[in-house]
């Protein structure tokens, strides 16, 4: 069936470090793949999505690059603030159904 | 506008307690959603509403009833939980409940079964 492998976490990174999270997919037909981000006590935010392949996805200095030949979507960021401390979580939309990661925790150090 | 709310955003209820949540949502979509979510781990699909009918039941037991009145109202009806129904509820939305479609989350309402 359809899945997402992640990265396990936690992460722990000096600000202004770069940022990579592992995300593989593997899926039977040509699904939508997301980012979404939960902050301490929330919901989960939409991050950024990419809905084929080649497709780069990108919002507020995060990048991930839709990749069919390695089934990757991994989770870039050039210079993490201490903001960005949340869970992390990769998703994989087939059918009507929402494929989760396991989640990756980053922690940003001043 | 890309928001789902819902209340409570915390509730406490012992087993014997009825109690509802509540999630809303004015973009117009027509697929709903009922997340699970204990603490580290990544949300569980219970529900799934199409167009005001239910269409995906995660086996989730009978004490969690989903209810749909209109496109932009979900409610879950809570009774005779047990303490290991503690967790965070999400709510999310999408357009259709096709494939691609982005779900969108609401703040969730963390329940506490006593």
């Amino acid at each position: 069936g359809d899945s997402v492998t992640q990265m396990e976490g936690p992460v722990t990174l000096s600000e202004e470090a770069f940022l990579t999270i592992n995300c593989t997919y593997t899926a039977t037909g040509y699904p939508s793949l997301f980012w979404y981000v939960q902050y301490p006590g929330e919901g989960l935010q939409l991050l950024l999505k990419a809905t084929k392949a080649d497709d780069k996805g990108s919002n507020k200095g995060f990048e991930a690059t839709y990749r069919k030949e390695t089934t990757s979507f991994h989770l870039e960021k050039g210079s993490v603030q201490v903001s960005d401390s949340a869970v992390y979580f990769c998703a994989l939309s087939s059918g009507n159904q929402f494929y989760f990661g396991t989640g990756t925790s980053l922690t940003v150090i001043p | 506008d890309t928001e789902v709310t819902q209340t409570p955003k915390h509730l406490v209820m012992g087993m014997t307690n009825k109690k509802s949540l509540k999630c809303e949502q004015h973009m117009g979509h027509r697929a709903m959603y009922w997340y699970k979510q204990k603490a580290k781990k990544p949300p569980e699909l219970m529900f799934v509403y199409s167009y005001e009918k239910l269409s995906i039941n995660e086996s989730v037991p009978s004490r969690f009833s989903p209810e749909c009145p209109n496109s932009s109202l979900l409610n879950l009806h809570l009774h005779a939980l047990q303490p290991e129904d503690s967790a965070l509820y999400l709510c999310a939305s999408s357009q259709v409940g096709l494939a691609g479609d982005t779900q969108y989350f609401g703040p969730g309402t963390r329940l506490t079964v006593l």
